[in-house]
Protein backbone atom coordinates (compact mmCIF):
# COMPACT_ATOMS: atom_id res chain seq x y z
CA UNK A 1 0.00 0.00 0.00
CA UNK A 2 0.49 3.60 0.13
CA UNK A 3 3.35 4.92 2.08
CA UNK A 4 5.27 8.28 3.13
CA UNK A 5 8.15 8.64 5.32
CA UNK A 6 10.18 11.02 6.65
CA UNK A 7 13.06 12.22 9.01
CA UNK A 8 11.62 12.71 12.66
CA UNK A 9 13.79 15.21 13.53
CA UNK A 10 15.36 18.66 12.68
CA UNK A 11 17.42 21.17 14.55
CA UNK A 12 19.03 24.50 12.54
CA UNK A 13 19.90 27.68 13.78
CA UNK A 14 17.77 30.93 13.02
CA UNK A 15 18.52 32.53 10.00
CA UNK A 16 20.03 28.84 8.41
CA UNK A 17 18.17 26.80 5.50
CA UNK A 18 15.81 23.80 7.03
CA UNK A 19 15.69 21.06 4.07
CA UNK A 20 12.70 18.38 5.35
CA UNK A 21 12.55 15.31 3.42
CA UNK A 22 10.08 13.16 2.39
CA UNK A 23 9.64 9.86 0.64
CA UNK A 24 6.95 8.10 -0.71
CA UNK A 25 5.91 5.13 -2.76
CA UNK A 26 2.97 5.79 -4.57
CA UNK A 27 4.24 6.82 -8.09
CA UNK A 28 0.92 7.57 -9.15
CA UNK A 29 0.00 10.20 -6.83
CA UNK A 30 -1.39 13.54 -8.81
CA UNK A 31 -0.56 15.97 -5.76
CA UNK A 32 2.04 16.10 -2.80
CA UNK A 33 1.45 18.65 0.10
CA UNK A 34 3.19 19.88 2.85
CA UNK A 35 1.70 20.99 5.75
CA UNK A 36 2.99 22.41 9.07
CA UNK A 37 1.38 21.50 12.76
CA UNK A 38 1.94 24.41 15.68
CA UNK A 39 1.68 23.21 18.61
CA UNK A 40 -2.03 22.74 20.22
CA UNK A 41 -3.22 23.67 16.78
CA UNK A 42 -4.47 22.07 13.53
CA UNK A 43 -2.64 21.16 10.29
CA UNK A 44 -2.47 23.81 7.94
CA UNK A 45 -1.72 23.23 4.73
CA UNK A 46 1.77 25.27 3.44
CA UNK A 47 1.96 24.59 -0.11
CA UNK A 48 1.87 21.47 -2.59
CA UNK A 49 3.33 20.71 -6.14
CA UNK A 50 1.35 18.92 -8.99
CA UNK A 51 3.26 15.60 -9.84
CA UNK A 52 4.65 16.80 -13.15
CA UNK A 53 6.33 19.87 -11.79
CA UNK A 54 9.94 19.27 -10.24
CA UNK A 55 10.11 22.09 -8.15
CA UNK A 56 7.69 25.01 -6.62
CA UNK A 57 8.61 28.30 -4.94
CA UNK A 58 6.45 29.93 -2.80
CA UNK A 59 8.42 32.89 -1.13
CA UNK A 60 10.89 31.05 1.39
CA UNK A 61 9.60 28.18 0.49
CA UNK A 62 10.56 25.72 -1.99
CA UNK A 63 9.42 22.31 -3.15
CA UNK A 64 11.83 19.94 -4.94
CA UNK A 65 9.75 17.18 -6.48
CA UNK A 66 12.24 14.18 -7.56
CA UNK A 67 9.59 11.67 -9.62
CA UNK A 68 12.10 8.91 -10.56
CA UNK A 69 12.95 8.68 -6.56
CA UNK A 70 10.15 9.58 -5.21
CA UNK A 71 11.08 11.98 -2.99
CA UNK A 72 10.16 15.46 -2.09
CA UNK A 73 11.95 18.00 0.01
CA UNK A 74 10.81 21.42 1.34
CA UNK A 75 13.45 24.39 1.70
CA UNK A 76 12.91 26.73 4.29
CA UNK A 77 15.00 30.09 3.94
CA UNK A 78 16.40 32.07 6.58
CA UNK A 79 14.31 29.74 8.88
CA UNK A 80 13.10 31.96 11.94
CA UNK A 81 12.04 30.83 15.21
CA UNK A 82 8.13 30.97 14.41
CA UNK A 83 8.89 28.18 11.95
CA UNK A 84 9.39 25.73 14.83
CA UNK A 85 6.25 23.29 14.86
CA UNK A 86 6.31 19.54 13.29
CA UNK A 87 6.32 19.37 9.08
CA UNK A 88 3.64 16.41 7.64
CA UNK A 89 4.61 14.92 4.02
CA UNK A 90 1.99 13.80 2.31
CA UNK A 91 0.25 12.40 -0.81
CA UNK A 92 -3.33 12.25 -2.66
CA UNK A 93 -3.02 9.10 -4.30
CA UNK A 94 -4.89 8.65 -8.00
CA UNK A 95 -8.69 7.59 -7.59
CA UNK A 96 -8.62 8.96 -4.07
CA UNK A 97 -11.97 10.77 -2.66
CA UNK A 98 -9.47 13.31 -1.40
CA UNK A 99 -8.14 11.48 1.46
CA UNK A 100 -4.36 12.14 2.18
CA UNK A 101 -1.65 9.83 2.94
CA UNK A 102 0.52 11.29 5.57
CA UNK A 103 3.87 10.59 6.96
CA UNK A 104 4.54 10.71 10.45
CA UNK A 105 5.95 14.49 10.59
CA UNK A 106 9.41 16.20 10.92
CA UNK A 107 9.68 18.29 13.93
CA UNK A 108 11.37 20.98 13.10
CA UNK A 109 13.41 23.27 15.97
CA UNK A 110 15.17 26.65 15.70
CA UNK A 111 17.61 27.74 17.78
CA UNK A 112 18.56 31.51 18.38
CA UNK B 1 -10.57 33.45 7.90
CA UNK B 2 -12.93 30.38 7.78
CA UNK B 3 -12.09 27.76 9.57
CA UNK B 4 -12.82 24.45 10.91
CA UNK B 5 -13.55 24.46 14.34
CA UNK B 6 -13.80 20.84 16.29
CA UNK B 7 -15.06 20.78 20.21
CA UNK B 8 -13.96 19.90 22.83
CA UNK B 9 -10.84 20.51 22.66
CA UNK B 10 -10.03 17.24 24.82
CA UNK B 11 -12.52 14.23 26.01
CA UNK B 12 -11.94 11.75 28.56
CA UNK B 13 -14.01 9.28 28.42
CA UNK B 14 -14.39 5.71 30.21
CA UNK B 15 -13.82 2.40 28.26
CA UNK B 16 -16.91 1.13 26.34
CA UNK B 17 -18.92 4.34 26.51
CA UNK B 18 -19.95 6.26 23.57
CA UNK B 19 -18.42 9.70 22.10
CA UNK B 20 -18.99 12.30 19.55
CA UNK B 21 -16.72 14.35 18.27
CA UNK B 22 -18.18 17.20 16.83
CA UNK B 23 -17.23 19.46 13.67
CA UNK B 24 -18.20 22.44 12.04
CA UNK B 25 -16.50 22.48 8.55
CA UNK B 26 -15.90 25.64 6.50
CA UNK B 27 -19.49 26.22 5.25
CA UNK B 28 -19.30 26.13 1.48
CA UNK B 29 -17.19 23.06 2.05
CA UNK B 30 -18.70 19.83 0.12
CA UNK B 31 -16.23 17.21 1.60
CA UNK B 32 -15.60 16.25 4.63
CA UNK B 33 -12.99 13.98 6.48
CA UNK B 34 -12.02 12.54 9.81
CA UNK B 35 -8.56 11.53 10.49
CA UNK B 36 -6.97 10.75 13.50
CA UNK B 37 -3.14 10.46 14.84
CA UNK B 38 -2.07 8.28 17.95
CA UNK B 39 0.71 9.18 19.62
CA UNK B 40 4.12 9.11 18.23
CA UNK B 41 2.19 7.74 15.35
CA UNK B 42 1.20 9.19 11.27
CA UNK B 43 -2.01 11.26 10.36
CA UNK B 44 -4.16 8.22 9.17
CA UNK B 45 -7.21 8.60 7.24
CA UNK B 46 -10.53 7.30 8.78
CA UNK B 47 -13.57 8.54 6.67
CA UNK B 48 -14.39 10.83 3.47
CA UNK B 49 -18.38 12.20 3.31
CA UNK B 50 -20.22 13.69 0.35
CA UNK B 51 -23.79 14.48 -0.46
CA UNK B 52 -24.86 12.61 2.73
CA UNK B 53 -23.30 9.36 2.47
CA UNK B 54 -19.51 8.09 2.89
CA UNK B 55 -17.34 8.08 -0.03
CA UNK B 56 -14.32 6.21 1.32
CA UNK B 57 -13.82 5.02 4.22
CA UNK B 58 -10.15 2.79 5.95
CA UNK B 59 -9.86 -0.08 7.28
CA UNK B 60 -9.87 1.27 10.75
CA UNK B 61 -13.24 2.66 10.22
CA UNK B 62 -15.00 -0.49 10.95
CA UNK B 63 -18.68 -0.80 12.94
CA UNK B 64 -17.15 1.26 15.79
CA UNK B 65 -17.47 3.93 14.33
CA UNK B 66 -20.31 5.97 12.15
CA UNK B 67 -20.42 9.76 10.88
CA UNK B 68 -23.12 11.81 10.27
CA UNK B 69 -24.07 15.57 8.99
CA UNK B 70 -27.32 15.88 11.41
CA UNK B 71 -28.27 19.51 10.42
CA UNK B 72 -26.28 20.92 7.64
CA UNK B 73 -23.99 22.49 9.80
CA UNK B 74 -22.08 19.74 12.22
CA UNK B 75 -20.24 16.89 11.34
CA UNK B 76 -19.98 14.05 13.55
CA UNK B 77 -17.88 10.73 14.65
CA UNK B 78 -19.46 8.79 16.65
CA UNK B 79 -17.28 6.06 18.51
CA UNK B 80 -19.86 3.62 19.98
CA UNK B 81 -17.87 2.04 22.48
CA UNK B 82 -14.70 2.93 23.36
CA UNK B 83 -11.12 0.80 23.76
CA UNK B 84 -7.92 2.15 24.93
CA UNK B 85 -6.82 1.75 21.92
CA UNK B 86 -8.95 4.37 20.29
CA UNK B 87 -7.05 7.14 22.39
CA UNK B 88 -5.47 10.20 19.82
CA UNK B 89 -5.83 13.28 18.43
CA UNK B 90 -9.07 13.19 15.83
CA UNK B 91 -8.96 15.76 12.79
CA UNK B 92 -11.73 16.99 11.27
CA UNK B 93 -11.36 18.69 7.68
CA UNK B 94 -13.23 19.85 4.98
CA UNK B 95 -12.60 20.95 1.28
CA UNK B 96 -14.44 22.41 -1.53
CA UNK B 97 -13.27 19.46 -3.85
CA UNK B 98 -11.30 16.45 -3.68
CA UNK B 99 -8.28 16.80 -4.86
CA UNK B 100 -7.22 17.74 -1.59
CA UNK B 101 -5.40 20.76 -2.03
CA UNK B 102 -8.55 22.73 -0.68
CA UNK B 103 -8.07 20.71 2.64
CA UNK B 104 -8.69 23.07 5.62
CA UNK B 105 -7.91 20.93 9.04
CA UNK B 106 -9.68 21.68 12.06
CA UNK B 107 -7.53 21.78 15.76
CA UNK B 108 -8.22 18.72 16.52
CA UNK B 109 -10.04 16.49 19.71
CA UNK B 110 -7.87 15.22 21.98
CA UNK B 111 -9.62 11.55 23.16
CA UNK B 112 -8.45 9.86 26.30
CA UNK B 113 -9.87 6.23 26.87
CA UNK B 114 -9.63 5.37 29.97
Amino acid sequence: GEDVEQSLFLSVREGDSSVINCTYTDSSSTYLYWYKQEPGAGLQLLTYIFSNMDMKQDQRLTVLLNKKDKHLSLRIADTQTGDSAIYFCAESPVGSQGNLIFGKGTKLSVKP
Amino acid sequence: EPEVTQTPSHQVTQMGQEVILRCVPISNHLYFYWYRQILGQKVEFLVSFYNNEISEKSEIFDDQFSVERPDGSNFTLKIRSTKLEDSAMYFCASSEGTKGTEAFFGQGTRLTVV
